[in-house]
This record gives C-alpha cells, sequence and structure tokens, in this order.
C-alpha cells in the first residue's frame, strides 16, 4: 500500500530563515499529495496540495512541488515566522490506499524571535 | 459557513466506563474518519465510513465503536475495553472517492481518563 516518510522534528529555526521539511512517498500511479498543519490543541487544517507532476502547491509563502521521478513533496518556505510554529504532515492520497489519505509522522517546527 | 463540529473539546472519564465523542458535519460530505493522537505522535486511524450504513475497521479499531445513520454523523464510542483511552481524538469528512480531495478536520475532543 501507500505510505509516506517525513524527516524527524523538531525543526527549530530563528524566524525569516529558511525551511524545509523533506517528504518522500511510495505509490504507483498518481496520488495526489498533500500538506496539513496542526498548531497546539487544534485539528488539522489543509496547507497546500497538488494533484499531479510537476504541480507546484502553495499557500501563506509555503510551497510544494510534486516530483514524481523522486518521489517528493518537499515543503519550502523563503521566511519562517513565529506564528509557523506548529506540527507539519505530508500525506498521499492514492488508489493503494483505498482512496485514504495516509499520513506521516509529522514534523514540528518551531521558530525562535 | 459549513464545517465539520467534534463536541465536547475536553471530556473526563471514568475507568471501566463508556464514553461517546460526538461528529456532525454540513459539508454534504460522503465519508467519515476517526483518528487517534498520542502526545508528539502522529495520527493513527481508528474507523472510517464511506456511506451511511456501512463502515470498517482502521488500524486500532480493538475497543472502539461506531455507527453511520445519518450522512452528518459519525459518533465514536470509546468502550471500557479500551485500555488507554487518553488520547487527542480527530474527526474528519472528505467528499468523493478521487484522489484530488483532501480531508476537513475538526477541532478534535481531548479525552482524558481520571
Amino acid at each position: 500500500g501507500d505510505s509516506v516518510t517525513q524527516m524527524e522534528g523538531p525543526v527549530t529555526l530563528s524566524e525569516e530563515a529558511f525551511l524545509t521539511i523533506n517528504c518522500t512517498y511510495t505509490a504507483t500511479g498518481y496520488p495526489s499529495l498533500f500538506w496539513y498543519v496542526q498548531y497546539p490543541g487544534e485539528g488539522l487544517q489543509l496547507l497546500l496540495k497538488a494533484t499531479k507532476a510537476d504541480d507546484k502547491g502553495s499557500n501563506k509563502g509555503f510551497e510544494a512541488t510534486y516530483r514524481k521521478e523522486t518521489t517528493s513533496f518537499h515543503l519550502e518556505k523563503g521566511s519562517v515566522q513565529v506564528s509557523d510554529s506548529a506540527v507539519y504532515f505530508c500525506a498521499p492520497r492514492g488508489r493503494d490506499s483505498s482512496y485514504k489519505l495516509i499520513f506521516g509522522s509529522g514534523t514540528r517546527l518551531l521558530v525562535r524571535p | 459557513d459549513g464545517g465539520i463540529t467534534q463536541s465536547p473539546k475536553y471530556l473526563f472519564r471514568k475507568e471501566g466506563q463508556n464514553v461517546t465523542l460526538s461528529c456532525e458535519q454540513n459539508l454534504n460530505h460522503d465519508a467519515m474518519y476517526w483518528y487517534r493522537q498520542d502526545p508528539g505522535q502522529g495520527l493513527r486511524l481508528i474507523y472510517y465510513s464511506q456511506i451511511v450504513n456501512d463502515f470498517q475497521k482502521g488500524d486500532i479499531a480493538e475497543g472502539y465503536s461506531v455507527s453511520r445513520e445519518k450522512k452528518e454523523s459519525f459518533p465514536l464510542t470509546v468502550t471500557s475495553a479500551q485500555k488507554n483511552p487518553t488520547a487527542f481524538y480527530l474527526c474528519a469528512s472528505s467528499t468523493g472517492q478521487g484522489t484530488p480531495y483532501g480531508y476537513t478536520f475538526g477541532s478534535g475532543t481531548r479525552l482524558t481518563v481520571v
């Protein structure tokens, strides 16, 4: 079935630093790919998505590009803010998982002033 | 505005008692899901339902039960058979079977056994 691997956290950055959170997936065919964000004590919110190869999802300054050749969907942001501190989940959704989202373990980001 | 509502936000239960967590959505979504999240951990799927009057076990269904009598509602019962029920519970819903659709999540219920 589908699976996903995220870089382990916590990731600690200073404000205005560049962020990369790595995500690689295993799936047959063309899964859609999602990034979700979870702020402390809350549910998950959809951050961005991409549904086919070479698509770039973007939202709130975050970006991720669907790289089928490397089966990756790395999350990036050019300049992080303290308010970006949260847990980030990568999740493919494809045929092999009966179209259920498969969540990674999550990566905690801590941004310091 | 459409959304998914979980209640209560905090719930306390004595050992040996069953407790039911509510999840309601007005998004007209067909599929609904229940996840458990432990501190510092990812999400684990408990049960899911893709259509009314039908549901399937997820990865950690033991000690839990669900029903799906209405499209809008997918309550989760944590039974006394669940040995370690203290956790954060998340409900989600989704439209369609296709891959382009993500999930909409509720704000969660934090259950504590006292």
